[in-house]
């Protein structure tokens, strides 16, 4: 099963960058690589994904490796309101038997001082 | 755009008592799935299905059903609940790849289930 390593909790400062990593040694060919962070009391909302080149939106960054076995999510400035739990997982949206394989893992929690 | 609609938001069963977690999405998708989330244990995969008339079990299954009788609609059914099903549940779709989606997955607000 393909499955993500991410570190349980990480802290930043406000307004300063935060690189949450995550390492997917056994990431198959057709895997995509999502993130999405969850704010309490809320469902996950999505953030970016990637497949092999690196990835700007309006909300992040996504630095990934070269050999595709770790990725890096960037918050180039964080608030207050990026505290959340941060999800990194991988999504084969090709083969759709493998959706059962769809595994979550803990996330990082990332708290962000003022 | 509603986007994922899940229906009850709070719910409080007795054992063995047996009741349907509604899932509605708006967005024409062909995945949609159920999911659990306890205290430590993260997001856990109930059911999945890929389209209408097409469920599959993912990590977690027993105790509950579903159906797929419309791209729409994703109900989960508890059919005779424990204090074990206690739990928040999520419901989420996505588009596939291969008809121009990116496969983001899209949250509902959750259904805090408590049973007794």
């Amino acid at each position: 099963d393909a499955k993500t390593t991410q570190p349980n909790s990480m802290e930043s400062n406000e307004e300063e960058p935060v690189h949450l990593p995550c390492n997917h040694s056994t990431i198959s060919g057709t895997d995509y690589i999502h993130w999405y962070r969850q704010l309490p009391s809320q469902g996950p909302e999505y953030v970016i994904h990637g497949l092999t080149s690196n990835v700007n939106n309006r909300m992040a960054s996504l630095a990934i490796a070269e050999d595709r076995k770790s990725s890096t999510l960037i918050l180039h400035r964080a608030t207050l309101r990026d505290a959340a739990v941060y999800y990194c997982i991988l999504r084969d949206t090709l083969n759709a038997g493998n959706n059962r394989k769809l595994i979550w893992g803990l996330g990082t929690s990332l708290a962000v001082n003022p | 755009n509603a986007g994922v609609t899940q229906t009850p938001k709070f719910q409080v069963l007795k054992t063995g008592q047996s009741m349907t977690l509604q899932c509605a999405q708006d967005m024409n998708h062909e995945y949609m799935s159920w999911y659990r989330q306890d205290p430590g244990m993260g997001l856990r995969l109930i059911h999945y299905s890929v389209g209408a008339g097409i469920t599959d079990q993912g990590e977690v299954p027993n105790g509950y059903n579903v159906s797929r009788s419309t791209t729409e609609d994703f109900p989960l059914r508890l059919l005779s609940a424990a204090p074990s099903q206690t739990s928040v549940y999520f419901c989420a779709s996505s588009s596939l790849s291969g008809r121009g989606g990116t496969g983001e997955l899209f949250f509902g607000e959750g259904s805090r289930l408590t049973v007794l």
